[in-house]
């Protein structure tokens, strides 16, 4: 089955650097991808919907300028944090939308992030 | 092996009508937690509801409720008097341990549209 992967798994990093996160999709091309800021135990915040070769539409509330989203292909898309800080920390999570079947997802393991 | 399995890719039902959403699991951990999430077409991912392993009873949440069949490993949402505004994605999700990462693994997910 369709499969999407996140690159790094886990990551550290000290408070002002910038750590760049990875969504791939490694079977099949997705035209939309999303991107989730996990909250403790339970909700998914929708940060940005990401379509191939356009700009990222973002949620009210994340910054574009701290929460950089690249869709440069049909099977990859990155999400930078700019300048981190503690209050980031968190686990981010992606999700791919298949073109041909339009509905069906497929999520991410998912990404922690750890800001020192 | 699919830890969540969501056999269901498309539903339709009345406005008014009940609904039973499928979802079932895999896992040899005693301690998990099995969620249901909505994604309208903005893309938000909005929790419904949860239901903990060693729960007693099935959870309810107002016109929701999670049909927990444990030795059966299924998880099935059930929608009471469907509203056109039930229309969406539909998400079951599983998050394995206790203490353990706060991301659960997702099922492909089921489009469900309510007919007037």
């Amino acid at each position: 089955g369709a499969v999407v992967s996140q690159h790094p798994s886990r990551v550290i990093c000290k408070s002002g650097t910038s750590v760049k996160i990875e969504c791939r999709s490694l079977d099949f091309q997705a035209t939309t991808m999303f991107w989730y800021r996990q909250f403790p135990k339970k909700s998914l915040m929708l940060m940005a919907t990401s379509n191939e070769g356009s700009k990222a539409t973002y949620e009210q509330g994340v910054e574009k300028d701290k929460f950089l989203i690249n869709h440069a292909s049909l099977t990859l898309s990155t999400l930078t944090v700019t300048s981190a800080h503690p209050e980031d920390s968190s686990f981010y999570i992606c999700s791919a939308r298949e073109a041909s079947t339009g509905n069906e997802q497929f999520f991410g393991p998912g990404t922690r992030l750890t800001v020192l | 092996a699919q830890k969540i399995t969501q056999t269901q890719p498309g539903m339709f039902v009345q406005e008014k009508e009940a609904v039973t959403l499928d979802c079932t699991y895999d896992t040899s951990d005693p301690s998990y937690g099995l969620f249901w999430y909505k994604q309208p077409s903005s893309g938000e991912m909005i929790f419904l509801i949860y239901q903990g392993s060693y729960d007693q009873q099935n959870a309810t949440e107002g016109r929701y409720s999670l049909n927990f069949q444990k030795a059966r490993k299924s998880a099935n949402l059930v929608i009471s008097a469907s509203q056109l505004g039930d229309s969406a994605m539909y998400f079951c999700a599983m998050r394995e341990g206790v203490g353990g990462s706060y991301i659960p693994t997702f099922g492909r997910g089921t489009s469900l549209i309510v007919h007037p």
